[in-house]
């Protein structure tokens, strides 16, 4: 199974931007990156995901290397309610029966801290 | 969309004793998925359900671990004989479609055994 390597912790002032960032450098063609934040005692919370192109929504941007090797999650105004473990995940696109398709391999992730 | 509901949120037994818990996937959600969290740890995938078919089974999952999902809607997952090892949250999951799709997840239950 493909892996992330992720830096174990960040520091962030409230109303700043954040980058996190996450290498794959592993990563097959029909791998999507997956962004998942988890806060104490709740399950995981899913955040954005993509396959080559950048994608926005409400929550944050994913921005993607050329190569698919990286990416970052940008969240564009840190508040204290993000402080929470984020995971970027790799998991197989393809939709066949069977297999390892659509289970999420979780590393430790990035645990953000967000000062006021 | 009441999102995936989990119960017990906790539960507390003697080691050797069965337990039960339940998830309750988003209602179209045609797949679903069980992992477990120690502390510390991210979660580490169980098994998962495309509708009522086990379609893949962890090999952390061992022969004392058993999960269903009849007719394709709730789902359950019975440890017997439980170990002092199987302390952990144990999280639902589910999604619509094909595997890229995002999961969406319960708030656990979190098993402690005596």
């Amino acid at each position: 199974d493909a892996k992330t390597t992720q830096p174990n912790s960040m520091e962030s002032n409230e109303e700043e931007p954040v980058h996190l960032p996450c290498n794959h450098s592993t990563i097959s063609g029909t791998d999507y990156i997956h962004w998942y934040r988890q806060l104490p005692s709740q399950g995981p919370e899913y955040v954005i995901h993509g396959l080559t192109s950048n994608v926005n929504n409400r929550m944050a941007s994913l921005a993607i290397a050329e190569d698919r090797k990286s990416s970052t999650l940008i969240l564009h105004r840190a508040t204290l309610r993000d402080a929470a473990v984020y995971y970027c995940i790799l998991s197989a696109g393809l939709s066949n029966y069977g297999g390892s398709q659509g289970n999420l391999i979780f590393g430790k992730g990035t645990k953000l801290s967000v000062k006021p | 969309d009441t999102g995936v509901s989990q119960d017990p949120r906790h539960k507390i037994t003697k080691r050797g004793q069965n337990v039960t818990f339940r998830c309750d996937p988003i209602s179209e959600h045609n797949r679903l998925y069980w992992y477990r969290q120690t502390l510390g740890q991210g979660p580490e995938f169980l098994t998962y359900f495309q509708n009522e078919a086990q379609l893949e089974k962890s090999r952390l999952l061992s022969d004392r671990f058993s999960a269903e999902r009849p007719k394709g809607s709730f789902s359950t997952l019975e440890i017997q004989r439980t170990e002092q090892g199987d302390s952990a949250m144990y999280l639902c999951a589910s999604s619509f479609g094909a595997g890229s799709q995002p999961q969406h997840f319960g708030d656990g239950t979190r098993l402690s055994i005596l």
